[in-house]
C-alpha cells in the first residue's frame, strides 16, 4: 500500500521560500503516476499547485507557475515543492497526492502539513 | 480556467436519507469529473472517478452521474460516517485541474 508523507517547516517568513518534501513509501516514485501538490486554505478551498513525473516533466498551475519549482529525487523516493516570494495568501495546508495520470484523479493523499507565512 | 460550482454549499440531513449534491462546470468537461470526501483534520478521500466509477472500498450507497457540465453525487441512504464535506474536481484536458468549493453535509 502506497503511503505519502509531507515534511518541511511549518512557518515561513514573508518574501521567503516555502520548501516541502513528500516521501513515498510502499511503492516506487518511478512507477507510471504523476505526483502532485495541492493546497487548502479557508479563503480559496482546494487548489492544485502542480505535478511532476519521475522523468522530471512538470505541469504547473499557471496562477503559480512563476513561483513554483518541483523536483524528484528517485534515490530517496521522494518529490519536492518550492514556492518562492510567499505572502500570507500562501498560508494553507499543503498536501502531496498521487495522480492516476490517465484521468488525473488524486487517489492517494498525504496527511497534509500546515504552513503559515508570518514574520 | 474551468470553474466548478457546487450546490448546495451546506446541507442538513438525517441518517437514512437520500442526498444529492450537484456540481456544475463552466464548460463541457465530458466525463472528467471526480468526487472526494473530506472529514475534519483529514485529507480528502477519493470516492468516485470518471463521473461514475466507484473507487475500490467505497460503499455502493455512493453513486455518480452526469455528463458535459452537470454532475451529481448521490448517497442513497446516509450513514453516520457520511457526514463530511464533499468536493468535485475536473480533470479535463490541460491544467489547471480545479475543485468545487465544497458541500458540507451535516446531521439534522
Amino acid at each position: 500500500q502506497v503511503h505519502l508523507q509531507e515534511s518541511g517547516p511549518g512557518l515561513v517568513k514573508p518574501s521567503g521560500t516555502l520548501s516541502l518534501t513528500c516521501a513515498v513509501s510502499g511503492g516506487s516514485i518511478s512507477s507510471s503516476y504523476w505526483w502532485s501538490w495541492i493546497r487548502q486554505s479557508p479563503g480559496k478551498g482546494l487548489e492544485w499547485i502542480g505535478g511532476i513525473y519521475h522523468s522530471g516533466n512538470t505541469n504547473y498551475n499557471p496562477s503559480l507557475k512563476s513561483r513554483v519549482t518541483m523536483s524528484v529525487d528517485k534515490s530517496k523516493n521522494q518529490f519536492s515543492l518550492k514556492l518562492s516570494s510567499v505572502t500570507a495568501a500562501d498560508t494553507a495546508v499543503y498536501y502531496c497526492a498521487r495522480d492516476t495520470t490517465v484521468t488525473v484523479t488524486f487517489d492517494i493523499w498525504g496527511q497534509g502539513t500546515m504552513v503559515t507565512v508570518s514574520s | 480556467d474551468i470553474q466548478m460550482t457546487q450546490s448546495p454549499s451546506s446541507l442538513s440531513a438525517s441518517v437514512g436519507d437520500r442526498v444529492t449534491i450537484t456540481c456544475r462546470a463552466s464548460q463541457n468537461i465530458a466525463n472528467y469529473l471526480n468526487w472526494y470526501q473530506q472529514k475534519p483534520g483529514k485529507a480528502p478521500k477519493l470516492l468516485i472517478y470518471g463521473t461514475f466509477s466507484l473507487e475500490s472500498g467505497v460503499p455502493s450507497r455512493f453513486s455518480g452521474s452526469g455528463s458535459g457540465t452537470d454532475f451529481t453525487l448521490t448517497i442513497s441512504s446516509l450513514q453516520p460516517e457520511d457526514f463530511a464535506t464533499y468536493y468535485c474536481q475536473q480533470s479535463y484536458t490541460t491544467p489547471p485541474y480545479t475543485f468545487g468549493q465544497g458541500t458540507k453535509l451535516e446531521i439534522k
